[in-house]
């Protein structure tokens, strides 16, 4: 079965600064790799997707993700934190591309940004 | 487009008695839909998936005959918490696939179940 591990419940940046979000994942399969965005009691947002495509993933806000088979990692950066960008962030991974794969979430990062 | 909507935002129940969401996809059919529940401050956890016409499928440990969920048609599927009780309080939300776009889910935007 698949998971997904976010390394560190709550990052804090300053504005302006790096932001790495930590992810790995555990597939027996070829993954599909997903980061959603969550603001407070609202939905899920994708940000980005991994497909098998290129492993570079460029999102949306300035978001990109680096797929790692290597390292079993799909961590989320952005080169320039706003403070928009303080939210909660979900990586989540998906075994197949059948309607009924599941996406099962990673315990998510809360994202913090100190002016 | 790929719009998922879902209803109500938040709903204040009283112990005891059942509580529907509505999950619609608004612009697309929706070949599967599946349900999650999040606890304050933590993840989503998957609840079941559910396709038109069939059956949903329960994960481990969700109570099937407390969540019912209804999929009748490829644009609505259905969650009903039976007997609520102070414990189901969480925040519920579907999300759906479409058809010929299997490897992306498009979430709703959650509803609020408070159960005094």
């Amino acid at each position: 079965a698949q998971s997904v591990t976010q390394l560190g419940s709550h990052v804090s940046v300053s504005e302006g600064a790096l932001v790495l979000l930590r992810c790995n994942y555990s597939s027996s399969v070829p993954p599909y790799l997903f980061w959603y965005v969550q603001y407070p009691n609202q939905g899920l947002q994708l940000l980005l997707k991994y497909t098998s495509a290129a492993t570079l993933v460029k999102g949306i806000n300035g978001f990109e993700a680096e797929f790692k088979k290597s390292e079993t990692s799909f961590h989320l950066t952005k080169p320039s934190a706003h403070m928009r960008d303080a939210a909660e962030y979900f990586c989540a991974v998906s075994e197949g591309s059948s309607s009924a794969s599941k996406i099962i979430f990673g315990s998510g990062t809360r994202l913090s940004i100190r002016p | 487009g790929a719009v998922v909507s879902q209803h109500p935002s938040w709903v204040i129940c009283k112990s005891g008695t059942s509580v529907k969401i509505e999950c619609r996809s608004l612009d697309f059919q929706a070949t599967t839909m599946f349900w999650y529940r999040q606890f304050p401050k933590q993840s989503l956890m998957l609840m079941a998936t559910s396709n038109e016409g069939s059956k949903a499928t329960y994960e481990q440990g969700v109570e099937k005959d407390k969540f019912l969920i209804n999929h009748a048609s490829l644009t609505l599927s259905t969650l009903t918490v039976t007997s609520a009780h102070p414990e189901d309080s969480s925040f519920y939300i579907c999300s759906a696939k479409a058809r010929g776009m299997n490897t992306e889910a498009f979430f709703g935007q959650g509803t609020r179940l408070t159960v005094v």
